[in-house]
């Protein structure tokens, strides 16, 4: 079944530490997307990429750095967590220029 | 720069009712505009979209909206709500090309009361 996966689901981890948030899609779409989510916020657009070898910045200026080497997978990075970067991280993936699909989301703790 | 306003954070309605959930975009050209919904611990699903065309579209799971250009709005809307559609709704605009990147309002958290 095509889909759109993301791992870890919940993360709790230390100050200092780097972390990778995995992202992967079954359904051959070429663009996909990182957003930020704050309890009781909206959504913001931290990176997207629109194929292989294609990555951009967002909306929210964001610590984090993404790669896209593979269609299918494209992992969020953080070198070294911080508090501030608690927060809910989602994933979503399109094909059609409209039409956005979304993962269940990573939650992050940073202690 | 697009903009999407939720004005009510939390609305409680009592299972059966009629709902309503308002949506205001700030947006130069005709929008794309999108309705999702997100359970908890879940990730978003989308309820149905507009793009053109018939200013009432119809959604998944009984969910309809209406786009009216002269009020910037875009108001999901259900006649009889059930327990199970206990959850928080987003509001979206597609903004850059073809609507590309989507623009959130914060979202309303839905209450079903038994």
């Amino acid at each position: 079944e095509a889909d759109i996966y993301q791992t870890p689901r919940y993360l709790v981890i230390g100050t200092g530490k780097k972390i990778t948030l995995e992202c992967s899609q079954t359904m051959g779409h070429d663009k996909m997307y990182w957003y930020q989510q704050d309890p009781g916020m909206e959504l913001h657009l931290i990176h997207y990429s629109y194929g292989v070898n294609s990555t951009e910045k967002g909306d929210l200026s964001s610590e984090s750095t993404v790669s896209r080497i593979r269609t299918e997978h494209f992992p969020l990075t953080l070198e070294s967590a911080r508090p501030s970067h608690t927060s809910q991280y989602l994933c979503a993936s399109s094909n059609s220029p409209y039409e956005q699909y979304f993962g269940p989301g990573t939650r992050l703790t940073v202690t | 720069a697009q903009s999407v306003t939720q004005p009510d954070i939390h609305i409680t309605v009592s299972e059966g009712a009629s709902l309503e959930l308002r949506c205001n975009y700030s947006y130069g050209a005709t929008p794309y505009l999108f309705w999702y919904v997100q359970s908890p611990g879940q990730g978003l699903q989308l309820l149905l979209k507009y793009f053109s065309g018939d200013t009432l579209v119809q959604g998944i799971k009984g969910f309809e909206a209406e786009f009216k250009r002269s009020q910037s709005s875009f108001n999901l809307r259900k006649p009889s709500v059930h327990w199970s559609d206990a959850a928080e709704y987003f509001c979206a605009v597609g903004s850059g090309e073809y609507g590309n990147k989507l623009v959130f309002g914060a979202g309303t958290i839905l209450r079903v009361k038994s």
